[in-house]
């Protein structure tokens, strides 16, 4: 059973790039959170999505960010017009709607 | 803003000793997950505690949980170098957010 898979691993824009992050769930799980952790800090949420709806986007910036999951395919976390303060490592989470969430190796964004 | 506050924030030990690693929050929780991240990682799920739990043990793990004084501590024995890592202790209930510290780094030498 694979685990939560994230690509690409790394991704490096310049200033004004679109970035497209992808998530593919445990397989079974229908829950999926995007969270950003910034150097030498903890995880911060950004979004919380199951099957086509969006249940929590309190943690995501108003402006440039968005998120979907859709019914086929996995979760995509976009940023537009990425600025240099973009960078950072973004994980996904899955879950079954219980208390524990199993991440996947995250993508690192670089912003030239 | 932080939920979890970990201390310390950088831990040194050698092999063979015990490394302590103590979280503090700040609302009621329903449960308190503790995960380690290797540099460059993704993150682990190490051990959830609920809140009507006051110790609970896995391997070489043992957690505690004090409700009254909002704080947990993961306790590692006899580490290893494989043990060097960034531990986390997260809180949230059943299907939502995790709401992370900024987490102990623990360097284990050998």
């Amino acid at each position: 059973n694979a685990g939560v898979m994230q690509n690409p691993r790394h991704l490096v824009r310049r200033r004004g790039q679109e970035a497209r992050l992808r998530c593919s769930p445990m397989k079974g799980h229908s829950h999926v959170y995007w969270y950003r952790q910034l150097p030498e800090e903890g995880l911060k949420f950004m979004v919380y999505l199951q099957k086509e709806n969006i249940i929590d986007e309190s943690g995501m910036p108003k402006e440039r960010f968005s998120a979907e999951f859709p019914k086929e395919g996995p979760s995509i976390l976009r940023i537009q017009q990425v600025v240099r303060g973009d960078s950072a490592a973004y994980f996904c989470a899955s879950g079954q709607g219980g208390d524990t969430q199993y991440f996947g190796p995250g993508t690192r964004l670089t912003v030239l | 803003s932080q939920q979890g506050e970990e201390d310390p924030q950088a831990l040194s030990i050698q092999e063979g000793e015990n490394a302590t690693m103590n979280c503090s929050y700040k609302t009621s929780i329903n449960n308190l997950q503790w995960y380690r991240q290797n540099s460059g990682r993704g993150l682990v799920h190490l051990i959830l505690i609920r809140s009507n739990e006051r110790e609970k043990h896995s391997g070489r793990l043992r957690v505690t949980l004090d409700t009254s004084k909002k704080s947990s501590s993961l306790l590692i024995t006899a580490s290893r170098a494989a043990d060097t890592a960034s531990y986390f202790c997260a809180t949230g209930q059943a299907g939502t957010a995790l709401i992370f510290g900024k987490g102990t780094t623990l360097s284990v030498s050998s």
